[in-house]
């Protein structure tokens, strides 16, 4: 069975600051997501990666993926508090038509 | 072009009932996935449609079912709720050879 495992669970962030949230998952997948989710809301993509070396950047966060470590990382820079929610990866093999998640990562930024 | 609508938004049923739960996804998405987020167990994959046919099923027991209306439409249906039912049901749209899903704001069922 196909497990992704987030660390860390919690993350508090100083403004500013930069960090990283790491997602590995247990066997060969084909594609990696980063969702974002607010409290009480629905999830919002933020990125898919596809391939090996696979970087995408958007404002202050950037995201890869290293498919031989079955690794990815999602890096915040000079974190705001806007960026304070709860942060997903999940994996997904070709032909499974299923996304497997990682238990997320609940950001808080403080000033 | 409109997003993923999901109805009703919100719901509260009594143990022992049925609930229908109703997607519609973006216009021309033919693929239609469920996942129910509760706090303990997180997001689990529920089913995925596509053109009608369920194309891979979550470990959920068979109390929880799904179909798929030839306008890609989707319904899942959960008989005999138990309290652990109680989460927020998603679903997710994608269009096909597409990558990216797109999910909707969810159905929050509270189970009493």
């Amino acid at each position: 069975e196909l497990k992704v495992e987030q660390n860390p669970l919690f993350l508090s962030m100083q403004e500013g600051k930069n960090y990283t949230i790491y997602c590995n998952y247990s066997t060969t997948s084909d594609r990696l997501y980063w969702y974002r989710q607010d409290p009480g809301k629905s999830l919002e993509s933020l990125f898919v990666l596809l391939s090996n070396g696979a970087v995408k950047q958007e404002g202050r966060l950037m995201a890869s993926l290293d498919t031989k470590a079955r690794l990815s990382t999602l890096h915040i820079t000079a974190a705001v508090h806007d960026l304070s929610a709860t942060y997903f990866c999940a994996v997904e093999r070709a032909y499974d038509y299923k996304l497997s998640f990682g238990a997320g990562t609940t950001v808080t930024v403080r000033a | 072009k409109a997003g993923v609508t999901q109805t009703p938004r919100y719901l509260i049923k009594t143990r022992g009932q049925q609930v229908t739960l109703s997607c519609s996804p973006i216009s021309g998405h033919r693929s239609v996935s469920w996942y129910q987020q509760t706090p303990g167990q997180g997001l689990q994959f529920l089913f995925e449609y596509f053109s009608e046919t369920q194309r891979n099923k979550g470990n959920f027991p068979g109390r929880f079912s799904g179909r798929q209306f030839s306008n890609s439409r989707s319904e899942m249906n959960v008989s005999t709720l138990e309290l652990g039912d109680s989460a927020l049901y998603l679903c997710a749209s994608r269009n096909q050879g597409g990558y990216e899903q797109y999910f909707g704001p969810g159905t929050r069922l509270t189970v009493t």
